[in-house]
């Protein structure tokens, strides 16, 4: 079946750095944009990162801009997100999920994701 | 750039029709059609009821519609059910080629 689990989370120190990874199975994982997703403990939602299907293009929030690295490696169906200087405004719950998407030249317009890891828990604190 | 603006919570009794409100601007949901709403429950990662303003993904209920009018796009569900009661956030493509949530929305069925 269709599925994405993520890993990597844990209990980190402010400043340190983190690397999550979310394997994908069950389709063809070099076809699809992915995106990351974090929410933070009794918050909303908030977009995180994107990177279309064969890694050419990918856009970063501001708020993690220069600190956050998405990537991902088609040949072993794996997404990941490397994170550093982490402060406790990115603790939170960090979720894959996959992205559709249309081709209007020149770029990909994402309208929605519409399958989601269960969730990897980042706790930044001293 | 701010979170879409969505009413912290709505409330409305079984059987009833509720709508969720998303507004935002020309750079997100008012310039594109691509708005998506998620239902999460707690404790639980967010499942896609609505792409493109108005599509539902197969085995949403068709009791879940979207709808756009300018900066503002909406999120009704009608014929109320318990199990509606959830968290619901909407969902825009951005100018910059980014995505943008609402804050979300609490849902009660009275």
């Amino acid at each position: 079946q269709v599925q994405l689990v993520e890993s990597g989370g844990g209990v980190v120190q402010p400043g340190w750095s983190l690397r999550l990874s979310c394997a994908a199975s069950g389709f063809t994982f070099r076809s699809y944009g992915m995106h990351w997703v974090r929410q933070a403990p009794g918050k909303g939602l908030q977009w995180v990162a994107v990177i279309w299907y064969d890694g050419s293009e990918k856009y970063h929030a501001q708020s993690v801009e220069g600190r956050y690295t998405i990537s991902r490696d088609n040949s072993k169906n794996m997404l990941y997100l490397q994170m550093s200087s982490l402060t406790v405004e990115d603790t939170g719950v960090y979720y894959c999920a996959r992205s559709l998407a249309e081709w209007k030249h020149p770029r990909y317009y994402y309208y929605g994701m519409d399958v989601w890891g269960q969730g990897t828990t980042v706790t930044v604190s001293s | 750039q701010s979170a879409l603006t969505q009413p912290a919570s709505v409330s409305g009794s079984p059987g009833q029709s509720i709508t969720i409100s998303c507004i935002g601007t020309s750079s997100d949901v008012g310039g594109y059609g691509y708005v998506s709403w998620y239902q999460q429950y707690p404790g639980k990662a967010p499942k896609l009821m609505i792409y493109q303003v108005t599509n539902r993904p197969s085995g949403v209920s068709n009791r879940f519609s979207g709808s756009k009018s300018g900066n503002t796009a909406s999120l009704t569900i009608s014929g109320l059910q318990a199990e509606d009661e959830a968290d619901y956030y909407c969902s825009s493509y951005t100018s910059s080629s980014h995505v943008i949530f609402g804050g979300g929305t609490k849902l009660t069925v009275l």
